[in-house]
């Protein structure tokens, strides 16, 4: 079954420091560009973050840039996101997902259940 | 950076009824570049539709999409129990990864 398990969520104070991790399985996990999808509380669906399926290239949203770093060890199956100096606005549940590719066109296929980050001194 | 706006806010309906949501980008896209997903309380989204129109592994088939350019809608043609929940459109770019509507949520009525 392929699956994606996220982890590493919790409190953490502004200015601190937090890595999240999400481990999968079922499939050829170095193959698959992944990413980090993050929803504040009662709030939609706001992308943050991607890597390449060998980690070479990332991508950050805007409001995050030069905050968090994500980063993947494809001998564990696993991508981490890396949150530095996080404000109270990175409050929200974080999802990891598998990106897909058809015809040009990227899609999220696969989603973790997601960890909670709360930004709060 | 291209805007998804997505209409009704809010959508009440009965089972069985006929569902249509509606999402319009800012820009002419590609529908290659066009998805829906439905996230129901405490879970993660859950892909529908990729393509603009094309359903995904297991979703079934009272889900359609369809549209091109500005416009594009999601229909469920009988609906669920299951299926009120609130449901994303979104758009893969380049200087933003993946842009997200701000939902639709389908209450029952």
């Amino acid at each position: 079954e392929v699956q994606l398990l996220e982890s590493g969520g919790g409190l953490v104070p502004p200015g601190g420091s937090l890595r999240l991790s999400c481990a999968a399985s079922g499939f050829l996990f170095r193959r698959f560009s992944m990413a980090w999808v993050r929803q504040a509380p009662g709030k939609g669906l706001e992308w943050v973050s991607g890597i390449s399926g060998s980690g070479e290239t990332t991508y950050y949203a805007e409001s995050v840039k030069g905050r968090f770093t994500i980063s993947r060890d494809n001998t564990k199956n696993t991508m981490f996101l890396q949150l530095n100096s996080p404000r109270a606005d990175d409050t929200a549940i974080y999802y990891c997902a598998r990106r897909e590719w058809i015809d040009l066109g990227s899609f999220l296929d696969v989603w973790g259940q997601g960890t909670t980050v709360t930004v709060s001194s | 950076e291209i805007v998804l706006t997505q209409s009704p806010g809010t959508l009440s309906l009965s089972p069985g009824e006929r569902a249509s949501l509606s999402c319009r980008t800012s820009q002419s896209v590609s529908s290659a570049f066009f998805s829906w997903y439905q996230q129901k309380p405490g879970q993660a989204p859950r892909l529908l539709i990729y393509g603009a129109s094309t359903r995904a592994t297991g979703i079934p088939d009272r889900f359609s999409g369809s549209g091109s350019a500005t416009d594009f809608t999601l229909t469920i043609s009988r609906l669920e129990p299951e299926d009120f929940a609130v449901y994303y459109c979104q758009l893969y770019g380049k200087s933003v990864m993946y842009t997200f509507g701000q939902g639709t949520k389908l209450e029952i009525k």
